[in-house]
C-alpha cells in the first residue's frame, strides 16, 4: 500500500497552460515537501509546508497543505518548458521521525513548447 | 561548488560481485541518507546516519552495509550483488534542528548501478 498517492502519474501539456498535481494520504503528516527531479540528477527541494491550510507561493508555483495535513497540491500557472521534470511529494509522518521521509511515486510533467 | 557528491556516477557489474558507492557532503550537515530509486522512479529510504550514528535502518537485505567514517561521509557497500539491486542510489544530507519539523534534504546526483 502506497502511503502517499500522487496524481496524475503522467502529465503532458502545452506551454502556457495551468496544471495541478495532487498528493493524497489517509495518514497525517507533521510536514510535507515537494521536490523536482530532472533526468540524471537528484531531487531538489521546492518547498516545505507544516501548517494545515498553509499556502506557499514560489513564483508561478503555488503549494497548499490540506487542513487535516493529509494531502497537498502543487499548482503551476502558465507552465514553461523549463518546468518539465518529475515532481515528488514527500512527508514525515506525525509521531514518527522527522528524518524519515516517505515519498510518493511522482508526477512526470512534460511541458511542450 | 559541489554540495553532495557521489562516486561513481555509473557502476556496471556482474551478479555476485561486491561493490561500494561513496558519498561526501561539504555543507556541514550532521545527517546523511541513502535512498534507492527503482526503474519506476519510486524513491525509498534505506539508511540514515546522524553524527555517525545509525538512526534509520529500513528493511534492507543485510548484503547492504552503510559506513560513516565521519559526519561528511557516508559510504554504501553491497555484497553479493543481485539483479534486483539494479537501481539509482542517491545520497542526501540535512542539518538537524532541535524542535523543528523542517528537514530540508540535499541530494547528490545519484549512482546508476546495473547488475548483469
Amino acid at each position: 500500500t502506497q502511503l502517499l498517492e500522487q496524481s496524475p502519474q503522467f502529465l503532458s501539456i502545452q506551454e502556457g497552460e495551468n496544471l495541478t498535481v495532487y498528493c493524497n494520504s489517509s495518514s497525517v503528516f507533521s510536514s510535507l515537501q515537494w521536490y523536482r527531479q530532472e533526468p540524471g540528477e537528484g531531487p531538489v527541494l521546492l518547498v516545505t509546508v507544516v501548517t494545515g491550510g498553509e499556502v506557499k507561493k514560489l513564483k508561478r508555483l503555488t503549494f497548499q497543505f490540506g487542513d487535516a495535513r493529509k494531502d497537498s497540491s502543487l499548482h503551476i500557472t502558465a507552465a514553461q518548458p523549463g518546468d518539465t521534470g518529475l515532481y515528488l511529494c514527500a512527508g514525515a509522518l506525525r509521531g514518527g521521525s522527522n528524518y524519515k521521509l516517505t515519498f510518493g511515486k511522482g508526477t512526470l510533467l512534460t511541458v511542450n513548447p | 561548488d559541489t554540495a553532495v557528491s557521489q562516486t561513481p556516477k555509473y557502476l556496471v557489474t556482474q551478479m555476485g560481485n561486491d561493490k561500494s558507492i561513496k558519498c561526501e557532503q561539504n555543507l556541514g550537515h550532521d545527517t546523511m541518507y541513502w535512498y534507492k530509486q527503482d526503474s519506476k522512479k519510486f524513491l525509498k529510504i534505506m539508511f540514515s546516519y546522524n553524527n555517525k550514528e545509525l538512526i534509520i535502518n529500513e528493511t534492507v537485505p543485510n548484503r547492504f552495509s552503510p559506513k560513516s567514517p565521519d559526519k561528511a561521509h557516508l559510504n554504501l557497500h553491497i555484497n553479493s550483488l543481485e539483479l534486483g539491486d539494479s537501481a539509482v542510489y542517491f545520497c542526501a544530507s540535512s542539518q538537524r534542528r532541535q524542535g523543528s519539523v523542517y528537514n530540508e534534504q540535499f541530494f547528490g546526483p545519484g549512482t546508476r548501478l546495473t547488475v548483469l
